[in-house]
């Protein structure tokens, strides 16, 4: 089974700051990752596809790169919006998910 | 607009059966593969089950084969999780999840999520 860690759990930012976080793959699974976002009580959302690529209607502030192994998602510039829990997830076999950054507020 | 809506969670006794329920819209239902996540109460996503878009291919993570059984009805724009033995651990949010990509067998990044619906496995 490939596991999926999240890098860091929490991540203390504020409104503007540029944040990064990292995802590590147990193996390679080359760019078949995603990224999500999660509010309390409410479904995931899909930011990020095949490690980079943008889904429709996500703001241009959120970005994915990486592949093999490591991937990181980044906020260019935190808005009050994106203060949530972000998932990363690998299909390059079957389905897994990472246990999750939160971001809060600093 | 795609539109997933989960039912049939609720309270069941350990050990005992329970079936979801996934109707969905705004889009081909039979040409994409769909997908079972749940998130038990305070923790991250976990797969559960997935199914490919003829319904002929079918998986399952570890925690739960043997006991739960996806199916779908195409005719019905449905998907199910037939769940038996029913544990405390299973107690979780279900979510039905589409694919993105209609040429995957039974993952990819998941587009679409219904709202969920709330097991809970308790005496």
């Amino acid at each position: 089974d490939i596991q999926m860690t999240q890098s860091p759990s929490t991540l203390s930012a504020s409104v503007g700051d540029r944040v990064t976080m990292t995802c590590r793959a147990s193996q390679t699974i080359s760019n078949w990752l995603a990224w999500y976002q999660q509010k309390p009580g409410k479904a995931p959302k899909l930011l990020i596809y095949k490690a980079s690529s943008l889904q429709i209607g996500v703001p241009s502030r959120f970005s994915g790169s990486g592949s093999g192994t490591e991937f990181t998602l980044t906020i260019s510039s935190l808005q009050p919006d994106d203060f949530a829990t972000y998932y990363c997830q690998q299909y390059h076999s079957y389905c897994r998910f990472g246990q999750g950054t939160k971001v809060e507020i600093k | 607009e795609v539109q997933l809506w989960e039912a049939g969670g609720g309270l069941v006794q350990p050990g005992g059966p329970l079936r979801l329920s996934c109707v969905a819209s705004g889009f081909t239902f039979g040409n994409y593969a769909m997908n079972w996540v749940r998130q038990a109460p305070g923790k991250g996503l976990e797969w559960v089950s997935g199914i490919s878009g003829s319904g002929d291919g079918t998986y399952y993570a570890d925690s739960v084969k043997g006991r739960f059984t996806i199916s779908r009805d195409n005719s019905k724009n449905t998907l199910y999780l037939q769940m038996n033995r029913l544990r405390a651990d299973d107690t979780a949010v279900y979510y039905c999840a589409k694919v993105g990509d209609p040429v995957v067998t039974v993952t990819s990044e998941f587009d679409y999520w219904g709202q969920g619906t709330l097991v809970t496995v308790s005496s």
